[in-house]
C-alpha cells in the first residue's frame, strides 16, 4: 500500500511566522502535490512537482514556496504566515502518468 | 475533465447496501470514472475507478452504466466507518499527474 505522511496533523501559528508543511510518500513515486481545501472552494492546487528539484505553481501560489531535494520528501513553506492561509492541507502523489492520486492524512493549519 | 452530478447527502442503514449515483452525461471515450471519499478531517482516499466495464475491489463495487452516461458506486455492506462525502470524478487517465478536480460529492451518513 502507498503510504503517505505529513508532518503534523494539526498546526497552531501566529501571523508573520515562517511555516514548514512536510510531506513523505514511500513508493518513489514521481509526482507530488500540495493542495489546499477550505469549505465550498474545494481542493484547490498550490504547487506540484514532476521530480527532484523541479517545481511548477498551481493555482494559487503566492504566499507559498516549495522544496523537493529528495524524491521521497515535497516540503510547502508558508514564508510569512496570514490569517487567510488557515486551512487544511493536503499532499497527495502519483506514479508518473497513472491514475490514481494517493493523499496524505492531511495537516491542519491555524493562523492566529 | 467532464461534469458530474451527484446527489447532495444520503442516508443508509448499517449493515444494507449503499448504492451512490453519479450522472456524467458529457464524459468522452477516454475518460474513466473515479470514486475517492473523504472522512471528516482526512485526506481524500482512493476507492475505486473504471472505464467501462464494472469494477470490484475490496472496498465498493462500481457500476457504469452501458452509454456511459451514469454509474454506481456500492458499498455492500456500510459500516458507520462508512461515513463520508463520496466523490465521483471523470477524467482521462493520463492526466493522473493532473490537479484532481473535486466537485460537491454526496454526504453519505450510515445510521446505527
Amino acid at each position: 500500500d502507498v503510504k503517505v505522511t505529513q508532518s503534523s496533523r494539526y498546526l497552531v501559528k501566529r501571523t508573520g511566522e515562517k511555516v514548514f508543511l512536510e510531506c513523505v510518500q514511500d513508493m518513489d513515486h514521481e509526482n507530488m502535490f500540495w493542495y489546499r481545501q477550505d469549505p465550498g472552494l474545494g481542493l484547490r492546487l498550490i504547487y506540484f512537482s514532476y521530480d527532484v528539484k523541479m517545481k511548477e505553481k498551481g493555482d494559487i501560489p503566492e504566499g507559498y514556496s516549495v522544496s523537493r531535494e529528495k524524491k521521497e520528501r515535497f516540503s510547502l513553506i508558508l514564508e510569512s504566515a496570514s490569517t487567510n492561509q488557515t486551512s487544511m492541507y493536503l499532499c497527495a502523489t502519483v506514479q508518473g502518468h497513472k491514475e490514481t492520486q494517493y493523499f496524505g492524512p492531511g495537516t491542519r493549519l491555524l493562523v492566529l | 475533465d467532464a461534469k458530474t452530478t451527484q446527489p447532495p447527502s444520503m442516508d443508509c442503514a448499517e449493515g444494507r447496501a449503499a448504492n451512490l449515483p453519479c450522472n456524467h452525461s458529457t464524459i468522452s471515450g477516454n475518460e474513466y470514472v473515479y470514486w475517492y471519499r473523504q472522512i471528516h478531517s482526512q485526506g481524500p482516499q482512493y476507492i475505486i475507478h473504471g472505464l467501462k466495464n464494472n469494477e470490484t475491489n475490496e472496498m465498493a463495487s462500481l457500476i457504469i452504466t452501458e452509454d456511459r452516461k451514469s454509474s454506481t458506486l456500492i458499498l455492500p455492506h456500510a459500516t458507520l466507518r462508512d461515513t463520508a462525502v463520496y466523490y465521483c470524478i471523470v477524467r482521462v487517465a493520463s492526466q493522473g499527474a493532473q490537479k484532481l478536480v473535486f466537485g460537491q460529492g454526496t454526504r453519505l451518513t450510515i445510521n446505527p
